[in-house]
């Protein structure tokens, strides 16, 4: 049982390229949600999914895609990525009170 | 709306001194309430959740919570803070729906325990 898991770790960008964050769970929670990082904001929702086939906006989703064909994955796409992307990555799943969290991705767009 | 407020950005306390991290929320109808720890370039560690019953909350490494409904808070206490606690400390909260689980987290705290 892996948990939550995330790739890339690291990853550096230049402005306007492209890039999908991968984000997987072998709990079989049909909720999942991506969030941002940044120093002195806490973490914020980008997009959230509570179950296959079902997407739904957060407080920040702009510059940000997502998808979930499946249960297990729900990958977050950058289509143009901006230095204001820069950020860590938090991917989570979820089934009653808990929420589990993944390792994060770091963002680095120059 | 949501939210959480962490008001005090750093928190120092010395080694064996006790250690509060103070969190105020708002959200609608009853919340769900967590507590998550960050230490250095690692991802969120769950510490405590207040769902219902008892109003303090026991979790991991030794930290407590205390849920007081009429001021609307949350404050994380550990009775005798080690240095080895010195980390970012998130608040969360949602609202007690059994199909909505989207939580908002305030700024974080971060918490520096001198030797």
């Amino acid at each position: 049982n892996a948990g939550v898991t995330q790739t890339p770790k690291f990853q550096v960008l230049k402005t306007g390229q492209s890039m999908t964050l991968q984000c997987a769970q072998d709990m079989n929670h049909e909720y999942m949600s991506w969030y941002r990082q940044d120093p002195g904001m806490g973490l914020r929702l980008i997009h959230y999914s509570v179950g296959a086939g079902i997407t739904d906006q957060g407080e920040v989703p702009n510059g940000y895609n997502v998808s979930r064909s499946t249960t297990e994955d729900f990958p977050l796409r950058l289509l143009s990525a901006a230095p204001s992307q820069t950020s860590v990555y938090f991917c989570a799943s979820a089934r009653g009170n808990e929420q589990f969290f993944g390792p994060g991705t770091r963002l680095t767009v120059l | 709306a949501q939210s959480v407020a962490q008001p005090e950005d750093q928190v120092n306390v010395a080694e064996g001194n006790p250690l509060t991290v103070k969190c105020t929320y708002s959200v609608s109808g009853n919340p769900y309430l967590f507590w998550y720890v960050q230490y250095p370039n690692r991802g969120l560690q769950f510490l405590l959740k207040y769902i219902t019953g008892d109003n303090l909350v026991k979790g991991s490494y030794g930290f407590e919570a205390e849920f007081n409904k009429s001021q609307t808070s949350f404050h994380l206490k550990k009775p005798s803070a080690l240095v080895s606690d010195s980390a970012l400390y998130f608040c969360a909260v949602r609202a007690a729906r059994s199909n909505d689980y989207k939580l908002s987290f305030g700024a974080g705290t971060t918490v520096t325990v001198r030797a």
